[in-house]
Parts: structure tokens; sequence; C-alpha cells
């Protein structure tokens, strides 16, 4: 059982490019969320869905766009990165609001 | 809105000690969950317990314990018998009870254990 999977682990960006980060779980969960990290900020919510073709904005949407086509992918598309973008970003899934979430191990993403 | 509170930026602990974290939250539910997450160096998010915000036991795990004052809006974590796999960032969070809530989460405190 693999759980959630996120890549890739580490990229570097030039800013303008843009790139997509790729997330899958296997869990059947409805609900996925894409966070970032900021050294001493916490996460931070980007984008989240409670189930296949619904997407909302969280916290810190700009910059990014979401899509989810399919209850097991939930990929992060990054369009036009500046330096602001540089982060750790981590996927999540639960099945239900009471539980924890499992999260992927993080995509460290550098824009340089 | 509501916020997760951790005021400590970092704690030390002898090997064998022990060790209770703090985290204080803010909100106007009556329902909602509470978690402790683990962030060792490997970066994985790791669920060390959660809390039911209507069950007045504290929720235990192992080594790991809460103590959870409702009325205070307190949710720290004490870690008895620390281990040097304890070392670790840890992450306190928020979630109301009810459909489209998310994780609010603290900044987290950088936890260190002296051999």
């Amino acid at each position: 059982n693999a759980g959630v999977t996120q890549t890739p682990k580490f990229r570097i960006l030039k800013i303008g490019q843009s790139m997509t980060l790729q997330c899958a779980q296997d869990m059947n969960h409805n609900y996925m969320y894409w966070y970032r990290q900021d050294p001493g900020m916490g996460l931070k919510l980007i984008y989240y869905s409670v189930g296949a073709g619904i997407t909302d904005k969280g916290e810190v949407p700009n910059g990014y766009n979401v899509s989810r086509s399919t209850t097991e992918d939930f990929p992060l598309r990054l369009e036009l990165a500046a330096p602001s973008q540089t982060s750790v970003y981590f996927c999540a899934s639960t099945p239900e609001e009471y539980y924890g979430y499992t999260f992927g191990s993080g995509t460290r993403l550098t824009v340089v | 809105a509501q916020t997760v509170t951790q005021s400590q930026p970092e704690m030390s602990v002898q090997e064998a000690e022990t060790v209770t974290l703090s985290c204080t939250y803010d909100t106007s539910e009556s329902d909602y969950y509470l978690f402790w997450y683990k962030q060792p160096p490997s970066r994985q998010m790791i669920l060390v317990i959660r809390q039911e915000a209507y069950k007045q036991q504290n929720a235990t795990e192992n080594r790991f314990s809460v103590n959870f004052q409702k009325a205070a809006k307190s949710f720290s974590l004490k870690i008895s018998d620390s281990q040097l796999g304890d070392a670790a960032m840890y992450f306190c969070a928020y979630r109301r009870a009810g459909a489209n809530s998310k994780l609010t989460f603290g900044k987290g405190i950088t936890l260190s254990v002296r051999p």
C-alpha cells in the first residue's frame, strides 16, 4: 500500500518557468490537500479537493492551480515560477474530516 | 478564523526524561479535533496523536499523551522516556468538525534530545 506518492522529491526551477507537482493516493480518499511549508511558518493550505471534479482555494492560492479529474490524482500546477514559491510542498489526503491526514514525503522546490 | 499557537520555537530534553510541548488554539466552535504531528529530518509528516474535543479523556499513544484543557483552549503533548528518535519538529494542528474543514497548523517546535 503506497499511501500518498509525490513526485518529484526535488526540483530547481528558473524564474518564469512552469511545472506540475504530482500527487497520487491509492487509499480511495475523497479529501486531498496541498500545503506549503516555509521555515518557521508551519504549513499553509494552498488548495484542497473534497472529491473528483471539486476543488477550492485555501489560504495561499495565488500563483498555483489544481485539478482533480480522478479520485486518485491531485496535481498542483505552478505557472510563471517566482522566488517566493521556493518552499517544501506537501500533498495529503484523508477519508473523512475527523481523521488525521496521510502526507506524502514532500517536494523541495527552489526557484532561482 | 481559527489560529494555532506554539509559542516555544525550540526545546531540549535529556534522553529518558519527560518533556511537554505546549499548544494553544483559538476557536468559537464546540466540536473539533486536535492533532500532533512529528516531522523528523526525513521531512515525512507523521501523525502522533489525535484528540476529539467532545471526549474529556486525554488521548494516549504509548509514550505520547496529551493534556487537553478545553476551557483554556490548551493542548499540550507529553513525551515520556524520551528517545533519540524523538528528535524532530512537532506541529500542533486543529480541525473543526463538519464538512469542508481543513487542518490549521501551528508554526512548530523543534525538539532536540540530548544523549
